[in-house]
C-alpha cells in the first residue's frame, strides 16, 4: 500500500459546483496535512495547512482532516474556470520529516 | 513568503550532456530542496542542501549524477548528468517558509526533454 493515494483524474465539473478533491494515506503517525495547487508550467503553490483533525476554511476553500479514517479531502465551493489546475495532497509527521506528496488530481472547471 | 527564481524554465537536451538548473531565492534560507515531477507521479525529493556543507541524496539518488552546489544562502543549483530520456521530468527547487514549519515554497520548475 502506497503511503498517500489520491485519483488522478482528470476531473471536470461546471462553474459553480462544489467540488472534492481527496486523500488516503497509511501512516497514521502524520500530523500535518498541505493541500498544493499546481497550473500548467508552474511550480506548485500552498493552498491549505492544517494540523491534526478537523476543518480549516479560507474563502472559497475548505480542507478536512479525518486522522481516525486517514483520509483528507479539500472541498472548493463555487467553483471558477480560474480553479483549474493539477491539486497536489501533501503530508508529514513533523518539520524534521520528509514530507510525502500524492499524485495530484487534474481539476477542470468547464464554464 | 520567499519568491524563487528558477532558469531556465524549460531545455531539450541531447543523450550524454548535462544540464545545470539554478535556483535563486529573495531572502536568506538555510535549506534547500530539490524535487523531481515525472508525469504521472508524485514530487520526490531529490536531495536537501544547505549552505557550507554537502547535500543530503535521498535513497535511488546518487551525487555523481545529480551534483548539487549551494554557495551561499540564497542560491543552489542542480545538475543532471550523462542525461538519459528516463531523465526527461520537471525539476522544482524549494524552500521552507521563514517559520521554518512543514510549510513548503516552489520555483516554476524545469521542464526537461532528453532525446
Amino acid at each position: 500500500q502506497k503511503e498517500v493515494e489520491q485519483d488522478p483524474g482528470p476531473l471536470s465539473v461546471p462553474e459553480g459546483a462544489i467540488v472534492s478533491l481527496n486523500c488516503t494515506y497509511s501512516n497514521s503517525a502524520f500530523q500535518y496535512f498541505m493541500w498544493y495547487r499546481q497550473y500548467s508550467r508552474k511550480g506548485p503553490e500552498l493552498l491549505m495547512y492544517t494540523y491534526s483533525s478537523g476543518n480549516k476554511e479560507d474563502g472559497r476553500f475548505t480542507a478536512q482532516v479525518d486522522k481516525s479514517s486517514k483520509y483528507i479531502s479539500l472541498f472548493i465551493r463555487d467553483s471558477q474556470p480560474s480553479d483549474s489546475a493539477t491539486y497536489l495532497c501533501a503530508m508529514t509527521k513533523n518539520r524534521d520529516d520528509k514530507i510525502i506528496f500524492g499524485k495530484g488530481t487534474r481539476l477542470h472547471i468547464l464554464p | 513568503s520567499a519568491v524563487i527564481s528558477q532558469k531556465p524554465s524549460r531545455d531539450i537536451c541531447q543523450r550524454g550532456t548535462s544540464l545545470t538548473i539554478q535556483c535563486q531565492v529573495d531572502s536568506q534560507v538555510t535549506m534547500m530542496f530539490w524535487y523531481r515531477q515525472q508525469p504521472g507521479q508524485s514530487l520526490t525529493l531529490i536531495a536537501t542542501a544547505n549552505q557550507g556543507s554537502e547535500a543530503t541524496y535521498e535513497s535511488g539518488f546518487v551525487i555523481d549524477k545529480f551534483p548539487i552546489s549551494r554557495p551561499n544562502l540564497t542560491f543552489s543549483t542542480l545538475t543532471v548528468s550523462n542525461m538519459s530520456p528516463e531523465d526527461s521530468s520537471i525539476y522544482l527547487c524549494s524552500v521552507e517558509s521563514e517559520e521554518r514549519d512543514e510549510k513548503l515554497f516552489f520555483g516554476s520548475g524545469t521542464q526537461l526533454s532528453v532525446l
